[in-house]
């Protein structure tokens, strides 16, 4: 069974801090590991994935994530953020070949300006 | 770039009334899920659809019936909405399996009084 836990539920910045959100994973086989952003009032948008190579991922607006094996962990990262980054991000799991995305609970990300 | 469109944008029922939320993607993508978002809580999934006419459950299918009669279009029916039940549903669709990126629609907000 595959989960994804995200433990922030709320994390609070300033504009212009970094930011580091938090996703570890429980499986064990071959998963797509992705990070999506929904904005209030809006459905959700595809930010990044990984499946393998490079650890160290690029999306879009500057967020990267990277993978880790060894702590089970796809955290996502910006070096400064911006108050239009506020919004909820969820991190998800699907295996190789499935058809099923587990997401976590989400993290809001609120920035102050 | 395609969209996907979802009716009503809000529905508010009265128990035990059977209630369909709509779904229309012009993408041409195979794949369509139906996703259910409760506050604090990640999506859940509820119905996905690999092709026209096909139907596949999800982890929270019991109370749902899904239709999936055209490519371009994967509908939802409540069976019996729940008194005081408040969820947004969300409609996705992808190219193929879910390891490619998945589309959202902007949610149907149901309330059920």
């Amino acid at each position: 069974t595959q989960t994804v836990s995200q433990s922030d539920a709320h994390v609070t910045v300033f504009e212009g801090d970094s930011v580091e959100l938090r996703c570890n994973y429980s499986y064990g086989g071959s998963i797509y590991l992705s990070w999506y952003i929904q904005h209030h009032g809006h459905g959700l948008q595809f930010l990044l994935k990984y499946y393998s190579g490079n650890p160290v991922v690029q999306g879009v607006n500057g967020f990267e994530a990277e993978f880790s094996k060894s702590d089970s962990s796809f955290h996502l990262r910006k070096a400064s953020v911006h108050w239009s980054d506020s919004a909820v991000y969820f991190c998800a799991v699907t295996a190789s070949g499935s058809w099923q995305l587990i997401f976590g609970s989400g993290t809001q990300l609120t920035v102050m300006p | 770039g395609g969209i996907i469109t979802q009716t009503p944008k809000f529905l508010i029922g009265q128990e035990g009334q059977k209630l369909t939320l709509k779904c229309q993607q012009n993408f041409n993508h195979d794949t369509m899920y139906w996703y259910r978002q409760d506050s604090g809580k990640g999506l859940r999934l509820i119905y996905y659809s690999i092709t026209e006419n096909d139907l596949q459950k999800g982890d929270l299918s019991e109370g749902y019936d899904a239709s999936r009669e055209k490519k371009s279009s994967f509908s939802l029916t409540v069976t019996s909405a729940q008194k005081n039940e408040m969820a947004v549903f969300l409609c996705a669709s992808s190219m193929g399996i879910s390891n490619e990126r998945l589309f959202f629609g902007h949610g149907t907000k149901l309330s059920v009084l």
